[in-house]
């Protein structure tokens, strides 16, 4: 099972200001993860897939890099509307797996 | 537009069984294979299994959580993908969502709102 490792756990950021938010995988997972945005009592919300790719409706804003094993999501300017947990998902190999999700907070 | 819908969510005690269903519109469901996840309280997103589409062979696949007591089926007349839950343990409360999964990889475009289920005696 690859494991997917998130950093930092809570990154406190202020309204306007670059959020950076990283991803590691336990082996390689080529291009083959997507990130997730979740807000409380919501279902989760497909922001980037391939890495880089950002989903149907999802803010220029958001972006995503990385291969192998490293990943990125930088939200470059953060909106009230931004606040919410953030999780990378493998879809690699079997099992899909999560990172343990990064929650981002009004400083 | 597309919508996912959870149902079956009950309070049930360990031991025993629940059926989830999850009714989709607004695209041909028979094209794409599903997922089921669950969130436990407070903690993060676990995938717990997969059913591929007909074109696919309907195959299944499962986490090593839940693999011998979970299965996942579908009917694509209704637009139903079902997860039966047997054997169930406390650490299976969680909600449950099911998820659409991408026509062309392994991410999930689509989610539904969840459901909850609580097992405890």
């Amino acid at each position: 099972e690859i494991v997917m490792t998130q950093s930092p756990a809570t990154v406190s950021v202020s309204p306007g200001e670059r959020a950076t938010l990283s991803c590691r995988a336990s082996q390689s997972v080529s291009s083959n993860l997507a990130w997730y945005q979740q807000k409380p009592g919501q279902a989760p919300r497909l922001l980037i897939y391939g890495a880089s790719t950002r989903a149907t409706g999802v803010p220029a804003r958001f972006s995503g890099s990385g291969s192998g094993t490293e990943f990125t999501l930088t939200i470059s300017s953060l909106q009230s509307e931004d606040f919410a947990v953030y999780y990378c998902q493998q879809y690699n190999s079997w099992p899909w797996t999560f990172g343990q999700g990064t929650k981002v907070e009004i400083k | 537009e597309v919508q996912l819908v959870e149902s079956g969510g009950a309070l049930e005690q360990p031991g025993r069984s629940l059926r989830l269903s999850c009714t989709a519109s607004g695209f041909t469901f028979g094209d794409y294979g599903m997922s089921w996840f669950r969130q436990a309280p407070a903690k993060g997103l676990e995938w717990v299994g997969f059913i591929r589409s007909k074109a696919y062979g309907g195959t299944t696949e499962y986490a090593a959580s839940v693999k011998g007591r979970f299965s996942i089926s579908r009917d694509d007349s209704k637009s139903v993908a079902y997860l039966q839950m047997n054997s169930l343990k406390t650490e299976d409360t969680a909600v449950y969502y099911c998820s659409r999964r991408s026509i062309s990889s392994g991410y999930y475009d689509y989610w539904g709102q969840g459901t909850l289920v609580t097992v405890s005696s």
